[in-house]
Order: C-alpha cells, then sequence, then structure tokens
C-alpha cells in the first residue's frame, strides 16, 4: 500500500558494507513490523516495534542486524558487514494497533537488497 | 519447520472459471488466518481473512473456507479475471503473539 514508505526501492551492496532500510508508517500507525523474503520463500517475520520500543525480535539474526523506530521518523533496518545471504526482499508494515489482524495494516512495496 | 505449507507453487486457470488455492498448518494454536496477494515488485495487499469460530468467510468474488479438523484452508476466487493474476499468500497469527506465519506462495495466472 502506496501508504507505508519504504525506501529505497532497490539497495546494492557489496559484501562487508552497511546497508540502512528505512520504513515511514501510515500516519497514525505507532506499529510497525518487519518481514524478510529470500528467494522463493514466503515472508518471514523479523521484528515488532513500538514508538522507541523493540516489542519482539525473535526473528531477527542475533549478529549484524538491529532495528530502531525512534520518536521521531522512519525505522530503521540496520544490517552489517552484509554477506550474499542477506541478499532478499525487506517488507515492512504498519498498524495503529497491536498486530497484523488489523485491516487497517498495510504492507509496504518493500526494498529489494543485493549483496554483491 | 514449515508450519504454514502451500504445496502448489503454481495454479493456471482460465478466466471466469473458479480459481482454489489451498493451505495447510500444523500448529494447532494459530486461531487467524489470512490472504494476501502480491503483485511483482510490490508489497503484499490483505484480500481476505477468517477467523477459527467461523468455517467460511465471503467478500465479493472472494471465499475462504477454513476446516480446523484438517488444518487446511482454501480461498475460492469466482469467477476468475486475468487481474487476479499475482502470486496468493497464505498467513497464520497466534493469539496474543506478533507475528504472522506465512507460506511460501502460489503464483496464479489466469488466462483468457
Amino acid at each position: 500500500n502506496a501508504g507505508v514508505m519504504q525506501n529505497p526501492r532497490h539497495l546494492v551492496r557489496r559484501r562487508g558494507q552497511e546497508a540502512r532500510l528505512r520504513c515511514s508508517p501510515m500516519k497514525g500507525h505507532s506499529h510497525v513490523y518487519w518481514y524478510r523474503q529470500l528467494p522463493e520463500e514466503g515472508l518471514k517475520f523479523m521484528v515488532y516495534l513500538q514508538k522507541e520500543n523493540i516489542i519482539d525480535e525473535s526473528g531477527m539474526p542475533k549478529e549484524r542486524f538491529s532495528a530502531e523506530f525512534p520518536k521521531e521518523g522512519p525505522s530503521i533496518l540496520r544490517i552489517q558487514q552484509v554477506v550474499r545471504g542477506d541478499s532478499a526482499a525487506y517488507f515492512c508494515a504498519s498498524s495503529p494497533r497491536q498486530g497484523l489482524r488489523d485491516t487497517e495494516a498495510f504492507f509496504g512495496q518493500g526494498t529489494r537488497l543485493t549483496v554483491v | 519447520d514449515q508450519q504454514v505449507k502451500q504445496n502448489s507453487p503454481s495454479l493456471s486457470v482460465q478466466e471466469g472459471r473458479i480459481s482454489i488455492l489451498n493451505c495447510d498448518y500444523t500448529n494447532s494454536m494459530f486461531d487467524y488466518f489470512l490472504w494476501y496477494k502480491k503483485y511483482p515488485a510490490e508489497g503484499p495487499t490483505f484480500l481476505i481473512s477468517i477467523s477459527s469460530i467461523k468455517d467460511k468467510n465471503e467478500d465479493g468474488r472472494f471465499t475462504v473456507f477454513l476446516n480446523k479438523s484438517a488444518k487446511h484452508l482454501s480461498l475460492h476466487i469466482v469467477p476468475s479475471q486475468p487481474g487476479d493474476s499475482a502470486v496468493y499468500f497464505c498467513a497464520a497469527d497466534e493469539y496474543d503473539t506478533d507475528k504472522l506465519i506465512f507460506g511460501t506462495g502460489t503464483r496464479l495466472q489466469v488466462f483468457p
């Protein structure tokens, strides 16, 4: 949904560089979810954040990945020292309430990360 | 372990006919199910959902059926239209968790 803005849409990084993916939720949405889709797979949950808080990061790799959702500005998914296996489409979703069952929850168009 | 499975990677249906997309799950704690439609280079778009207390939910051309004893749900699209050509994902949610579990998707092609 065009209301959830992700940028960049495409990102190319060399192995070892850092990748920063941004997600601006819809107006009035304070809940943000990040998902990753590897080639030929479904979306996999990574992290759930509310403003300034990480609520559930059980899907995040333990190393190199971090996420934040500051009081002001977009949510950021940061991947340090990228490897080829990080190449994927990263989607964020926002919701006015907890959970994605809400019909007012929407996904962004995604950022396609390619590590070369 | 894949808790939500879509065993048909692709489906081809003639325009005007019924499309039936299937989804199986293993976790009996799932209590809510959703279907998403995804076009290339776009994010998933919510299509229809069903609570585990129901066995059917209908919205226009789209109907979702849930068979809890078989841990199976299906999405029916009648009549199918060329604009329905996309990848369809089934997703499941467990009460009081914050994450959807997605299947691997079924690519539907509707031809004239």
